[in-house]
């Protein structure tokens, strides 16, 4: 089955760093990869949809300067929460198509970010 | 536009069926329904992409009522492994996606 790998798994940095989080589909090619976040006991919520080789489609009320998303490849994306600050702790879930619609999703295994 | 699903939460003791709903504001293209366990990342269940399409592998299925933009989880003789959160998944025809509310569901021997 298709395989979704995020790195790292949890990171714990102090306020005003930047944290870099990968998602790499590892047996598929990705047009397209999303990038959730979860806060505890509360739904997901989409933040941006990343498409290889163009700028991220980033949801209303995300700042786009703040969470940067790079999609360098069909098997790679990035997601970088920068001058990170105690109200971005929170656990990121990214997932991958293997296809062009959203036909099925397949989630990384999330990052759980602490920020101090 | 959030999806809103009910009930928010259910106990169930193992062999027991239990329903969750999914119901939303706009038109729908598709639905989706993941199960997450605590602390993990959701897994995918399936998707229900026409009006009135039934699906279901084993003992858990899912209908989707296009007219109605509602989607319904069907879960027959619980297993304990099926304990953990439900979120449906909606696409709406402007292509917009949304997780529901979720629903827990615990499963006790």
């Amino acid at each position: 089955g298709a395989v979704v790998s995020q790195h790292p798994s949890r990171v714990i940095c102090k306020s005003g760093t930047s944290v870099k989080i990968e998602c790499r589909s590892l047996d598929f090619q990705a047009t397209t990869m999303f990038w959730y976040r979860q806060f505890p006991k509360q739904s997901l919520m989409l933040m941006a949809t990343s498409n290889e080789g163009s700028k991220a489609t980033y949801e209303q009320g995300v700042e786009k300067d703040k969470f940067l998303i790079n999609h360098a490849s069909l098997t790679l994306s990035t997601l970088t929460v920068t001058s990170a600050h105690p109200e971005d702790s929170s656990f990121y879930i990214c997932s991958a198509e293997p296809g062009g619609g959203r036909e099925t999703q397949y989630f990384g295994p999330g990052t759980r970010l602490l920020v101090l | 536009q959030q999806p809103v699903q009910s009930p928010q939460a259910v106990i169930l003791r193992e062999g027991e069926d239990a329903v969750i709903n999914c119901s939303s504001s706009k038109a729908l293209y598709s639905v989706h329904w993941y199960r997450q366990k605590h602390g993990e990342a959701p897994v995918f269940l399936m998707i229900l992409l026409k009006g009135g399409e039934q699906k279901g592998h084993e003992k858990i299925s899912a209908s989707f009522n296009e007219k109605k933009q509602q989607s319904s989880l069907y879960l027959t003789a619980s297993q304990l492994s099926y304990s953990g959160t439900y979120f449906c998944g909606t696409e709406d025809t402007g292509n917009q996606f949304y997780f529901g509310t979720g629903t827990s569901l615990t499963v006790i021997p």
